[in-house]
């Protein structure tokens, strides 16, 4: 099955930098790639999603990258502030299956 | 906006005891999961369910779970048999179609602790 491996665990930037996630899935056949923000006790919101036909994909300060042939993805996030403290999922699925989640990130946005 | 709702937020049960968790998921979705998250890991996907009948279940989703839809609108996972590893936040997704057009829309989530 879909394995997603995700860096770092933990990420410190300070207000104002740039955050970048990295996701690794070993199968070649996933087509969609969701990246999830999940706050303390809360449920995983939705944030940024690429499909396996476009290379990279912005909303505002949160830009996504995918390279197939590497089976790669990462996540940028701009201009961070303490509001983008959270833990952030990447997943990786085919179609309409079960999302296969990475370990997740806990950034820290220092004031 | 529509949302996935779940309840109980929080159930706390004996060891051995079967345990029901309730899902509403958003009125037009046609596609319903199940994942739960042991506290400090990842996400970890249970079941999906279309159609009335389950598409695909992961290793975890033994012969002590079952899933039901039981009218037009809940989506239920029961758990006959409580262990003490099924200690989790589990959490309800539905998604309108298939394809890969669509995104999977996550509850609140139920934190079930076994004692």
């Amino acid at each position: 099955g879909e394995n997603v491996e995700q860096h770092p665990s933990t990420l410190s930037v300070q207000e104002g930098d740039s955050a970048v996630i990295k996701c690794t899935y070993s199968d070649s056949a996933s087509n969609y790639f969701p990246w999830y923000k999940q706050e303390l006790g809360k449920r995983p919101q939705l944030i940024i999603d690429i499909r396996s036909n476009v290379g990279e994909k912005k909303d505002q300060r949160i830009a996504v990258t995918l390279n197939k042939t590497a089976k790669h993805f990462s996540l940028h996030i701009t201009e961070t502030q303490p509001e983008d403290s959270a833990v952030y999922f990447c997943a990786a699925s085919l179609y309409d299956y079960k999302l296969s989640f990475g370990a997740g990130t806990t950034v820290t946005v220092r004031a | 906006e529509p949302e996935v709702t779940q309840t109980p937020s929080h159930q706390v049960t004996q060891m051995g005891q079967e345990v029901i968790l309730r899902c509403v998921p958003i009125s037009n979705h046609l596609y319903f999961y199940w994942y739960r998250q042991i506290l400090g890991q990842k996400v970890e996907f249970l079941v999906s369910f279309y159609n009335n009948e389950i598409s695909e279940k992961s290793e975890i989703f033994d012969d002590q779970f079952s899933v039901e839809r039981p009218d037009g609108s809940n989506f239920t996972l029961k758990i006959r048999s409580t262990k003490l590893e099924d200690s989790a936040m589990y959490f309800c997704a539905s998604k309108p179609s298939g394809g890969s057009t669509d995104t999977q829309y996550f509850g609140p989530g139920t934190r079930l602790t076994v004692l």
